[in-house]
């Protein structure tokens, strides 16, 4: 079966200081896609990125990264120069083969890191 | 523009009524799905649909059902609400079919309280 750990439950940062949201996936796939959603305070969840497995490289995208390394299966996010704006709650999720129910690709989504910027 | 809504954005309903949340999309999407969610669990997936007459079980289908009778509507049912059912529940959809890398386009949430 797949998980995603988010460990930070809650990060509290300074406007304009530098964050990285961590990320940890398992799952026995060769072949899956990782994903991040921002939920602002509004309450949608809007899509930030996707990664697959065969594509290692890194992403920058404006004041966003992100550093996908299988090797730790780790997908981390980092948010540089945070603004306030920036405040939510970010969900990493893992898109992978789940043999149970229908056998089909499922979307696991972690439990989510409440970013809160002070400006 | 295309959208996915759902409605209503709120409801309060009593223990053991039938409930049904309704969730429309306009990208002419294959692939749709409901998840709840709750404080410390993230997002969980209740029941999603690969298309017409397509659905099947998520990890918490329990207490729920959903039916898919064409490509914009799939409406979830609790049978017989309960206290454990209050969440927030979001609908999205997906290009292709059952396809893994397609980003999922998320509906704006149900809030739904059971007393």
């Amino acid at each position: 079966a797949q998980k995603v750990t988010q460990a930070q439950t809650e990060i509290s940062v300074v406007e304009k200081e530098d964050v990285t949201l961590d990320c940890v996936y398992e799952t026995r796939d060769t072949t899956y896609y990782l994903f991040w959603y921002k939920q602002p305070p509004s309450g949608e969840l809007v899509f930030l990125i996707r990664r697959n497995s065969f594509d290692e490289q890194n992403e920058i995208s404006g004041r966003y990264s992100w550093n996908f390394q299988k090797s730790t299966s780790s997908f981390n996010f980092t948010i540089t120069a945070s603004q306030v704006v920036d405040s939510a709650v970010y969900f990493c999720a893992l898109s992978a083969y789940s043999p149970s129910g229908a056998g089909s690709y499922q979307l696991t989504f972690g439990k989510g890191t409440k970013l809160s910027v002070i400006p | 523009d295309a959208e996915i809504t759902q409605s209503p954005r709120h409801k309060i309903t009593e223990t053991g009524r039938q409930v049904t949340l309704a969730c429309h999309q306009t990208w002419n999407h294959n692939n749709m799905f409901w998840y709840r969610q709750d404080l410390g669990h993230g997002l969980r997936l209740i029941h999603y649909s690969y298309g017409v007459q397509d659905t099947n079980k998520g990890e918490v289908s329990d207490g729920y059902s959903v039916s898919r009778s064409n490509t914009e509507d799939l409406p979830l049912t609790l049978e017989s609400a309960a206290s454990s059912q209050t969440s927030v529940y979001f609908c999205a959809s997906s290009e292709g079919r059952g396809t893994p890398y397609n980003e999922q386009f998320f509906g704006p949430g149900t809030r739904l309280t059971v007393l």
